[in-house]
């Protein structure tokens, strides 16, 4: 499995738009990129999914350079309620769905 | 629609002594994964289940056994509990295997003492 590194930690403030890197040098062919979302006392929540060049939805943006070797999320103006661990994971999704945490970064928002 | 859910939420108990988790799947899911979550950490994933079998496995000792029931709840047993099992126990569900998007329960907090 690919090995993920995330910042620990990242500060922002509300409206500003937050991009968290995540660097994944060994990613295989067939390796999804995902991201997932967590709350305090809560359990994760998926938040997008890429292989390759951009992928958009609702809540966010993740951006994969030619190399994949790393990945952006991008979290547009934020809000407080954005604050939350982030979770980069790497893996086939073919394999199962065996999910590989690694530490997160810990996003705060502050007003 | 009811997503995930686990019972108990909280949970106390003493080493040496032995605990079972229960989880219920987001409604039309046929998958079960179980996650233990130290305070601090990332959810390590423990066991899948998939018709009623043990699918995969992470690294964890044969003390964390699991079952699936034919309506697709499941639960997690822990024998012999040490101090080091003290963690946020995290459920998630998918329909089918080899589905990255996973849903997961609010967790069950154990506290060994």
């Amino acid at each position: 499995l690919a090995k993920t590194t995330q910042p620990i930690s990242m500060d922002s403030y509300e409206g500003q738009e937050v991009n968290i890197t995540c660097s994944h040098n060994n990613i295989a062919t067939n390796d999804y990129i995902t991201w997932y979302q967590q709350f305090p006392s809560q359990g994760p929540r998926f938040i997008i999914q890429g292989y390759k060049t951009k992928v958009t939805n609702e809540v966010a943006s993740l951006f994969i350079p030619a190399d994949r070797k790393s990945s952006t999320l991008s979290l547009p103006r934020v809000s407080l309620s954005d604050t939350a661990v982030y979770y980069c994971l790497v893996g086939d999704r073919g394999a199962g769905n065996m999910l590989t945490f690694g530490g997160g970064t810990r996003l705060m928002v502050k007003p | 629609d009811a997503g995930v859910t686990q019972s108990p939420t909280h949970l106390i108990k003493t080493r040496g002594q032995q605990v079972t988790l229960r989880c219920s799947p987001k409604s039309g899911h046929d998958t079960v994964s179980w996650y233990q979550q130290a305070l601090g950490q990332g959810p390590q994933f423990i066991f899948q289940y998939y018709e009623e079998e043990e699918r995969q496995r992470g690294n964890f000792p044969d003390r964390f056994s699991g079952h699936q029931f034919p309506n697709y709840s499941s639960e997690l047993n822990v024998n012999a509990l040490l101090l080091g099992d003290s963690a946020l126990y995290l459920c998630a569900s998918t329909p089918g295997t080899g589905v990255y998007e996973q849903y997961f329960g609010p967790g069950t907090r154990l506290t060994v003492t």
